[in-house]
């Protein structure tokens, strides 16, 4: 366990529906994250948020919209997608100190299939 | 875990062989550097990192040698255990809060 948890593990969802992934830290960090993992590509950041303020947004679409309660919990709230969106959304967490260098602990993420 | 699909190149060893997974990065300013291992079902878990100001690090079984003239990063796996068969990914720090990923390497252990 790396004290990142994400609900659900799993969701399939049609392309109207809206739903929400969870994310909670355990470690006291500062800052977290949301990642795409999709076939064929390497780990893609979608959007970063530092003391619960969004630092980051990666050309991200607006179907995904990020929300960050606290510094312990992440939310991406999904609402119409794409097929092309099924992929595996992972969350993290780190300590970012003055120096910016800093180990991100990843969850188990969310598996995502859009139908 | 299953993250990088079809084209995942794979390194096959036996078990207790040493393993060398190997990255290109493509930034030369990239000041710190991180291997994560990625198992089935799994997110990406931290094995190691480095700094730009060190060669080489060590760790339990596990060492990163980091040669920055031609941007080349590695992770050697001593003994490999079949427990080690998993998607090795290195991370590379472009900027502040910034980590970009490789595509990743299957690593699979063979009893």
């Amino acid at each position: 366990e790396t004290g990142v948890t994400q609900t659900p593990r799993h969701l399939v969802m049609g392309m109207t529906n809206k739903k929400s992934l969870k994310c909670e830290q355990h470690l006291g960090h500062n800052a977290m994250y949301w990642y795409k993992q999709s076939a064929k590509k390497p780990l893609e950041l979608m959007f970063v948020y530092n003391f619960k303020e969004q630092t980051e947004n990666n050309s991200v679409p607006s179907r995904f919209s990020p929300e960050c309660p606290n510094s312990s919990h992440l939310f991406l709230h999904l609402h119409t997608l794409q097929p092309e969106d099924s992929a595996l959304y992972l969350c993290a967490s780190s300590q970012v100190g003055l120096a910016g260098v800093e180990t991100q602990y990843f969850g188990p993420g969310t598996r995502l299939l859009v139908l | 875990g299953e993250s990088v699909g079809l084209h995942l190149p794979t390194l096959s060893v036996q078990e207790g062989d040493n393993s060398i997974i190997n990255c290109a990065y493509s930034n030369s300013a990239s000041d710190y550097f991180i291997w994560y291992k990625q198992e089935s079902g799994k997110g990406p878990q931290f094995i190691i990192d480095i700094r730009s100001n060190m060669d080489k690090r060590q760790g339990q079984r596990v060492t990163v040698l980091l040669n920055k003239t031609v941007k080349h990063l590695s992770l050697q796996i001593a003994a490999t255990q079949p427990g080690d068969s998993a998607v090795y990914f290195c991370a590379e720090n472009e900027g502040f809060q910034k980590l970009v990923f490789g595509t990743g390497t299957r690593l699979l252990v063979s009893p």
